[in-house]
Formats: C-alpha cells, sequence, structure tokens
C-alpha cells in the first residue's frame, strides 16, 4: 500500500537555525498538510496545500514558516529561525480530492528537537 | 465554526472487555466525514474507521465499530474484545465536505489492563 514518506525521523538543531522537513506524498493525492505534535498533546493543523499553493493556513504558521512543493513530489516545510517552542512532532499528511471516504495519510513523522 | 470534542482524557480496559470512546462533533454543513485514528506509543498516527455523515449505517472495521448517532451529533468508537496492542492515543477527526480542512479531537489515552 502506498505510503507518505517523511524525513529526516528526528532531527536535531540549535535555536536561530533552519530546518527543512520533507515529505513524499502519496502520488496520486491531491491535498497535502503539514501538523504538529507537541509531546503527548493535541494535533495541531498548520498548513495545508493544494494546486501548489497554499488553501489554508494556522495562526501557528507564521513568517517563520513556509511550505513548497519544488519538484512535483516532495513538500517540504522549512522553518526559517527555530524557537524552543518549535520542539514537536511534525506529520506531514495527504489525501485525494475524493471528498468522501477519503481519510488523511499520515507519513510516520519527524521529531524536531530544538536546543 | 466546525469543532470535535473528546472529553475522555484517559481510559482503561481489561484486556479482552469492550471500551466505548466518546465523540462529539458540531458542523453546520450536512456533508461531512468522521474519523478515529490510533497513536500508539511510536507515534505514527493509524487510520482505523470512516463514517460518513449520510451513512444509513454504523462503519465496522474488524474489531472497531463506530457508534453514530446523528441526532446528538455524537460518534463514538466502540474496540470490542481489548487486546494489550490497543494501548495507545486514539483520536477522532472530522471533514466536512465543503473544504479539505480536518479538524481533530484533544485525543483519549487508552490503556488496556492485562
Amino acid at each position: 500500500e502506498p505510503e507518505v514518506t517523511q524525513t529526516p525521523s528526528h532531527q536535531v538543531t540549535q535555536m536561530g537555525q533552519e530546518v527543512i522537513l520533507r515529505c513524499v506524498p502519496i502520488s496520486n493525492h491531491l491535498y497535502f498538510y503539514w501538523y504538529r505534535q507537541i509531546l503527548g498533546q493535541k494535533v495541531e493543523f498548520l498548513v495545508s496545500f493544494y494546486n501548489n499553493e497554499i488553501s489554508e493556513k494556522s495562526e501557528i504558521f507564521d513568517d517563520q514558516f513556509s511550505v513548497e512543493r519544488p519538484d512535483g513530489s516532495n513538500f517540504t516545510l522549512k522553518i526559517r529561525s527555530t524557537k524552543l517552542e518549535d520542539s514537536a512532532m511534525y506529520f506531514c499528511a495527504s489525501t485525494t480530492e475524493d471528498i468522501g471516504n477519503s481519510p488523511l495519510h499520515f507519513g510516520n513523522g519527524t521529531r524536531l528537537t530544538v536546543t | 465554526a466546525q469543532k470535535i470534542t473528546q472529553t475522555q482524557p484517559g481510559m482503561f480496559v481489561q484486556e479482552k472487555e469492550a471500551v466505548t470512546l466518546d465523540c462529539t462533533y458540531d458542523t453546520s454543513d450536512p456533508s461531512y466525514g468522521l474519523f478515529w485514528y490510533k497513536q500508539p506509543s511510536s507515534g505514527e498516527m493509524i487510520f482505523l474507521i470512516y463514517q460518513g455523515s449520510y451513512d444509513q449505517q454504523n462503519a465496522t472495521e474488524g474489531r472497531y465499530s463506530l457508534n453514530f448517532q446523528k441526532a446528538r451529533k455524537s460518534a463514538n468508537l466502540v474496540i470490542s474484545a481489548s487486546q494489550l496492542g490497543d494501548s495507545a492515543m486514539y483520536f477522532c477527526a472530522m471533514r466536512v465536505f465543503t473544504g479539505n480542512q480536518f479538524y481533530f479531537g484533544t485525543g483519549t489515552s487508552l490503556t488496556v489492563i492485562p
């Protein structure tokens, strides 16, 4: 069964550094998402992406965050200048355009630790 | 506004017993889908079961069933014959058909006791 793939699985970075989290969504999916989850807490929506542009973003997704789909397969989340509070698990997810019973398919996440 | 509420932060169940995890939702959109996900301690999010707002019958997938009560706006997950491997966090989510946004509840931590 096709999977959403995320790399790296774990990233440690120093405060103020830029990080890029990478995702390869399922190939026939058209909607892409980034969520984050601070340890043991709720799943928080960051941004959704459709037709090569952001379709919706949350208040968490400020100017420090950006997303790109550079080559038609990868979907990246960049944090320009990381803060301690950016430490979390970041999930990429994708789904089809079939607004029916298509669930979100999640990657296994990237655990970001900012020191 | 769309909202998903899970009021049980933690639940315990004896192995082989059934357990119900509660989920209520709020939306004015007549067309929506409801989903349950399992998140074990390893962290991945695993899709379990789906219920559409127009589905006449409750969804079932193996030991998972969804008790859908549309008038009460509830979509409770029932796990039958609990196993130790069912110990995990469970999230309820909703997708309304007028958009592409998924809304998540705060989750319920289930512990299966041997």
